[in-house]
């Protein structure tokens, strides 16, 4: 079965610094792969996905993702963090079983400092 | 503009009430989902529909029910809500290929006392 590791629990970044949370994931095969946000009392958003092709993907608000099959990882990036990115960052792998089952890491708490 | 709606955001049951919970969406897309997702943890899939077709996550409790009376609606049901269930409920839709990106509602937090 898929699993995905987010080994941080929480991350303090002050703002204007870089960020990198990190994803790691265990599948069989290509695996699909996504990056949602969670603000404090939301839903999940989508910040970017991974099917195939370039590896480098980008999302909305700035961030982006390198997907690296040797390492099996899947690390989310920005190169400036704003105030407003504060929330919980969730990384998730889809099982294509038809339709599109996902799988979720137990989250990032990112935190800006000012 | 709002593409996938929960209601309510919070819902305050007692020990052993039944609750349901209700989400309507106007993407058109023939799957639904509902995610459990408890105080600090990871979202977790509790079943989906494809169309009418009901589908359940083989760990979810008897408990739990669902019920889609249409492509826009569906609602789940929690029989004898529990203290463990406790959690907030997400819905989300795509359509139904492993490429698509699921929409998340903002969610529903239930309180059981």
């Amino acid at each position: 079965a898929q699993s995905v590791t987010q080994p941080d629990i929480h991350i303090t970044v002050s703002e204007g610094a870089s960020l990198e949370l990190r994803c790691n994931y265990s599948y069989g095969a290509t695996p699909y792969l996504f990056w949602y946000v969670q603000s404090p009392g939301q839903g999940l958003q989508l910040l970017l996905k991974y099917f195939s092709g370039d590896t480098l993907v980008q999302g909305i608000k700035g961030f982006e993702a390198e997907f690296k099959r040797s390492q099996s990882s899947f690390n989310l990036r920005k190169p400036s963090v704003h105030w407003s990115d504060a929330a919980e960052y969730f990384c998730a792998v889809g099982e294509n079983t038809g339709f599109q089952k996902l799988v979720f890491g137990t989250g990032t708490r990112l935190l800006v400092s000012p | 503009d709002a593409m996938v709606i929960q209601n309510p955001r919070y819902q305050v049951t007692q020990f052993g009430k039944p609750v349901t919970l209700s989400c309507s969406q106007t993407l058109n897309h023939n799957v639904m989902y509902w995610y459990q997702q408890k105080s600090s943890q990871a979202p977790k899939l509790l079943f989906h529909y494809y169309d009418k077709d009901f589908n359940n996550e083989a760990d979810t409790p008897d408990n739990f029910q669902s019920r889609r009376p249409n492509t826009s609606f569906c609602f789940l049901d929690i029989r004898s809500p529990g203290l463990g269930d406790a959690a907030m409920y997400l819905c989300a839709t795509s359509r139904r290929t492993a490429q698509e990106t699921q929409y998340f509602g903002p969610g529903t937090r239930l309180l059981v006392l």
